[in-house]
């Protein structure tokens, strides 16, 4: 079964940082771009960051440009977002999501349809 | 930016009836455009890519169309899981943008 769990949410003052996790398993995570996506409480889809199969590309919002880091290590199925100078509209529910297309031998990253979500981690900004 | 707008906020139905759902991107985004399903305490499940093909699984009941600016996500009879949010996401450019979701309440 493929299944993405997030983990690393938590509760940080402004000007902190925290690094989310998440861990993929069902399918050869190598083979396809990831994202971030954030909800925060009762509003809507919010895209933060994306990053290629090998690593080697990534797209960020302008939101979190500069404060943000999207990475992966692919021997560990594992996808990670390092989040620094955090603000109280950065709290949100942190979902990871698995791009729909298999992009092995892809030198760009491509946009793309996100075919699973996981549950997602809860970073809360607050003094 | 595209900036994508979902209409209506909340769409109040009858199990059995029809549904529609509408998404317009503020450019063109050819046939770029996803449709999400989000029900409390569950993961979001892809119904729809490229407008109109649906995700592995999605009822027949559930069908997309469209291309450009305007889209619609169809559902032929409600039943009861349906009841849920739905956004659309257009994914022609960077940065991705989704609508602000249409909640489909029990009337």
């Amino acid at each position: 079964e493929v299944q993405l769990l997030e983990s690393g949410g938590g509760l940080v003052q402004p000007g902190g940082s925290l690094r989310l996790s998440c861990e993929a398993s069902g399918f050869t995570f190598s083979s396809y771009a990831m994202s971030w996506v954030r909800q925060a409480s009762g509003k809507g889809l919010e895209w933060v960051s994306a990053i290629s199969g090998s690593g080697s590309n990534t797209y960020y919002a302008d939101s979190v440009k500069g404060r943000f880091t999207i990475s992966r290590d692919n021997s560990k199925n594992t996808l990670f977002l390092q989040m620094n100078s955090l603000r109280a509209e950065d709290t949100a529910l942190y979902y990871c999501t698995k791009s729909r297309r298999d992009s092995s031998g892809w030198t760009q990253l491509s946009t793309d349809a996100f075919d699973i979500w996981g549950q997602g981690t809860m970073v809360t900004v607050t003094s | 930016e595209v900036v994508v707008t979902q209409s209506p906020a909340t769409l109040s139905v009858s199990p059995g009836e029809r549904a529609t759902l509408s998404c317009r991107a503020s450019q063109s985004v050819s046939t770029n455009l996803a449709w999400y399903q989000q029900k409390p305490g569950q993961a979001l499940r892809l119904l729809i890519y490229t407008a109109s093909t649906r995700a592995t699984g999605i009822p027949a009941r559930f069908s997309g169309s469209g291309s450009g600016t305007e889209f619609t996500l169809t559902i032929s009879s409600l039943q009861s899981e349906d009841f849920a949010v739905y956004y659309c996401q257009q994914y022609n450019n960077w940065p991705l943008t989704f609508g602000g979701g249409t909640k489909v309440e029990i009337k």
